[in-house]
This record gives structure tokens, C-alpha cells and sequence, in this order.
């Protein structure tokens, strides 16, 4: 069982549209979430992360958490073909090495010109 | 373009060789990771250095693999006797320690095996 799940597994959204992505962690020992986006063949990088309940904005990307139910989303507003890709989500303590970061398997998101 | 620098992209090896692949951590990042990351994209953590010593190791990496990162040399990561199982992505990954906050990855291009 996935300590942590993601949903959708992949998503299509037509260009200028809205992509939401879930994820959620069943391991209660977390405190921070990150995302991070992996285009194809390429490295993973960190998109944004967040720690404190509510939300935050950068550009496009939306993320949100709720800490009661350690469930986060990211929200693309006005999709592009370049946001194409694996969306990672992690969870890790608030302090300590990551090493104890705890992985989902991703979305894969799809945005059709 | 990734600062983490791994080599090689691409290795083949026959069941029962060895397979070393190497990383050259973002330059005044202390801290360095190994993932392996599988077909199914799933990331298992296999060891992390704090300059050059071991932080934390999985069972699997102590057994089956050599690692280091001596200074002033790139680390490494070699499997002294490859599986079929171990075909993979494996990602390198460097961050800063504050030791009072998390601080995210950078991750290298990978090495990706392909054990024959």
C-alpha cells in the first residue's frame, strides 16, 4: 500500500484548461509536501511545496493543503502543452533528513493543443 | 539544464556484472541521495551522504551495493552483481542541510540500466 496515493494516475486536459491533481498521505509522521514535475527523459524538479494549511500561488500553479486530512492538490490554471508530464508528490517530516521523504508514483498529465 | 551531473545516461550490463554509474553533486551541496526509480515510477531511496560519510542506507544497498563520495571526486554507486530486477532509472539527487528545515532536490538526468 502507497504511504502516499495520487489521483488522478493520468489526466488529459485541453490547452488553456485547468489540471487538478490529489494527493494524500496515509503516513500521519509528515508535515511537508512538495511537487515535483519530471518531463519526459528529463530530471525531476520541484514545482512548489507547502507545510502550512491553506493555500499558495506561484504563476499558474495552485496548491493547497489540508493538514487534517494531509491531503494536498495542485491546481494548472490555463494549461500548455509544455506542462506536459509526471507530476511527483512527496511528504516528508518538518525537520529531519529526507531520507524519510515517502514518494507517490505521479500523474501523468497530458495537455492537448 | 540540471548543476547535478550524472554519468553514464545510458548502461547494459549482463546478469552477474558489475554496473558503477557516477554524480557530481550541485557545486556546495553537502548533502547527496540515490534513488531508483522503476517503470512503474515508483522512487525507492537507497542511500544518502553527508559529504562523505553515510547518512542512512536500505538493507539492499548495504548488501548488494558500493557507494561513496569521496571529496574532491564524483560519487558513485556501483552494483557488484547485476539482477534483472535492477533495470531502472537510477537519480541522483543533491540538496543543502540546515538541519532545521527540509530543502528540496536537485536531481541529476539519471542513469538509466538495463541488465541483459
Amino acid at each position: 500500500q502507497q504511504k502516499v496515493q495520487q489521483s488522478p494516475e493520468s489526466l488529459i486536459v485541453p490547452e488553456g484548461g485547468m489540471a487538478s491533481l490529489n494527493c494524500t498521505s496515509s503516513d500521519r509522521n509528515v508535515d511537508y509536501f512538495w511537487w515535483y514535475r519530471q518531463h519526459s527523459g528529463k530530471s525531476p524538479k520541484m514545482l512548489m511545496s507547502i507545510f502550512s494549511n491553506g493555500e499558495k500561488e506561484e504563476g499558474r500553479f495552485t496548491v493547497h493543503l489540508n493538514k487534517a486530512s494531509l491531503h494536498t492538490s495542485l491546481h494548472i490554471r490555463d494549461s500548455q502543452p509544455s506542462d506536459s508530464a509526471l507530476y511527483l508528490c512527496a511528504a516528508s517530516p518538518w525537520v529531519g533528513d529526507n531520507s524519510k521523504l515517502i514518494w507517490g508514483l505521479g500523474t501523468s498529465l497530458v495537455v492537448n493543443p | 539544464n540540471s548543476k547535478v551531473i550524472q554519468t553514464p545516461r545510458y548502461l547494459v550490463k549482463g546478469q552477474g556484472q558489475k554496473a558503477k554509474m557516477r554524480c557530481i553533486p550541485e557545486k556546495g551541496h553537502p548533502v547527496v541521495f540515490w534513488y531508483q526509480q522503476n517503470k512503474n515510477n515508483e522512487f525507492k531511496f537507497l542511500i544518502n551522504f553527508q559529504n562523505q560519510e553515510v547518512l542512512q542506507q536500505i538493507d539492499m544497498t548495504e548488501k548488494r551495493f558500493s557507494a561513496e563520495c569521496p571529496s574532491n571526486s564524483p560519487c558513485s554507486l556501483e552494483i557488484q552483481s547485476s539482477e534483472a530486477g535492477d533495470s531502472a532509472l537510477y537519480l541522483c539527487a543533491s540538496s543543502l542541510w540546515t538541519g532545521i528545515s527540509n530543502e528540496r532536490l536537485f536531481f541529476g538526468h539519471g542513469t538509466k540500466l538495463s541488465v541483459l
